[in-house]
């Protein structure tokens, strides 16, 4: 149980373009899904906080017009990454919190993105 | 506001060994929850072991187990009989009791040698 998908896997694009990638629950409901960046060889940086139904909450620094989060549904959110440039390009995992387990997080595998 | 800091940037351990990777917090919470994940080579986030502040007892899954020193605010990761499949960067992370935001530290490559 506790699985969480994310889609793309990996995504390349030009710049100047805008992807999405999704990040689902399939077994669980995820009243709250997490956004996070990973450069290589760094540690998880949060980007965002999104709870079904209401507005995301960017971290500082963290451009909200830029990086569009989008939790519509208990098992799905997605991020949206507009008007991408290459200093974009990075690994960005989400995670879902159980709404009967609120202490843990569960993630998914992650989508490497380039843009080009 | 909670920080967590792992001093330890890379360890090797040879296998079979024993290995203890090293993570401090603060935090102003009363009662949070301590984390240690893995990353494997795939970069999927894997939940190692979890310990919950409020307990007293050191928590333990199979070669795995943690030294809480609640009144230091350490949180040390033991891995016993250290396998290959145990090579990966471990993140260390606390959440305060409302489950929320997940605050990690930098990171430590284990490297397990044969």
């Amino acid at each position: 149980g506790a699985v969480v998908s994310q889609h793309p896997s990996w995504v390349i694009c030009k710049s100047g373009t805008s992807v999405k990638i999704e990040c689902r629950s399939l077994d669980f409901q995820a009243t709250t899904m997490f956004w996070y960046r990973q450069f290589p060889k760094q540690s998880l940086m949060l980007m965002a906080t999104s709870n079904e139904g209401s507005k995301a909450t960017y971290e500082q620094g963290v451009e909200k017009d830029k990086f569009l989060i989008n939790h519509a549904s208990l098992t799905l959110s997605t991020l949206t990454v507009t008007s991408a440039h290459p200093e974009d390009s990075s690994f960005y995992i989400c995670s879902a919190r159980d709404r009967a387990l609120v202490f843990e997080q569960f993630f998914g595998p992650g989508t490497r993105l380039t843009v080009l | 506001a909670q920080t967590v800091t792992q001093s330890q940037p890379e360890m090797s351990v040879q296998e079979a060994e024993t290995v203890t990777l090293s993570c401090t917090y603060d935090t102003s919470e009363s009662d949070y929850y301590l984390f240690w994940y893995k990353q494997p080579p795939s970069r999927q986030m894997i939940l190692v072991i979890r310990q919950e502040a409020y307990k007293q007892q050191n928590a333990t899954e199979n070669r795995f187990s943690v030294n809480f020193q609640k009144a230091a605010k350490s949180f040390s990761l033991k891995i016993s009989d250290s396998q290959l499949g145990d090579a990966a960067m471990y993140f260390c992370a606390s959440s305060g009791n409302a489950g929320n935001m997940l605050t990690f530290g930098g990171g430590t490559r284990l490297m397990v040698k044969p």
